[in-house]
């Protein structure tokens, strides 16, 4: 059975503060690895697709990372409005169904 | 870049009564479409996957005659809730990828979230 887990469950990063949020994974047969933002009583907003171990992706403050067995979030001198749960998802096996890890909280402080 | 829209975002009912959710894509057309529940500070769990003209696939443990799903287009999918209790309470999100792009991304709708008094 495909297993995702994240970590840390919650962080609180002060304003310019750089870490990284961990997505690990024990799938059979990764398609693709995806992060998504989620805001309070909002739905997932699309943010990255990893396909293979070594790829990266870049969008603003946020790189996405990939090897065998886990993606890397990193935030980049993170500002307030990068508050939100991130969530990382595998797709694996025939059709589109995802299989989503419980995500990471990210708040940022002024 | 490509929509999903969901209606209502927010309904409060009576115990035993039934809620339709509508998940349209608005720029694309999309044969498979997702419903997923979410609690507080849970990710989301996948309930069903909705298939354009044909019957929707459940998860393991989800009543398919509790939560209809009826797929009739290619741009709108439904998901009923029928005699609903409070423990039906949830975020209902679905979502949907693009016609033949089999690539496993996933466009997500705002949310629906339900309220059973």
């Amino acid at each position: 059975e495909d297993q995702v887990t994240q970590s840390p469950e919650a962080l609180r990063l002060q304003e310019g503060e750089s870490s990284s949020l961990n997505c690990s994974y024990t799938v059979s047969g990764l398609r693709g690895l995806f992060w998504y933002r989620q805001d309070p009583g909002k739905g997932p907003e699309f943010l990255f697709t990893l396909y293979s171990a070594g790829e990266e992706k870049e969008k603003e403050r946020l790189k996405a990372t990939l090897t065998k067995k886990e993606s890397f979030l990193h935030i980049t001198a993170p500002k307030p409005e990068d508050s939100a749960t991130y969530l990382c998802a595998v797709h694996t096996g025939g059709g589109n169904k995802l299989t989503f890890g419980t995500g990471t909280q990210l708040k940022v402080e002024l | 870049g490509a929509v999903v829209s969901q209606h209502p975002s927010r309904v409060i009912c009576k115990s035993g009564t039934s809620v339709k959710i509508e998940c349209r894509s608005l720029d694309f057309q999309a044969t498979t479409m997702f419903w997923y529940r979410q609690f507080p500070k849970q990710s989301l769990m996948l309930m069903a996957t909705s298939n354009e003209g044909s019957k929707a696939t459940y998860e393991q443990g989800v009543e398919k005659d509790k939560f209809l799903i009826n797929h009739a287009s290619l741009t709108l999918s439904t998901l009923t809730v029928t005699s609903a209790h409070p423990e039906d309470s949830s975020f209902y999100i679905c979502s949907a990828h693009l016609l033949a792009a089999n690539t496993g991304e996933l466009f997500f709708g705002e949310g629906s979230r339900l309220t059973v008094l």
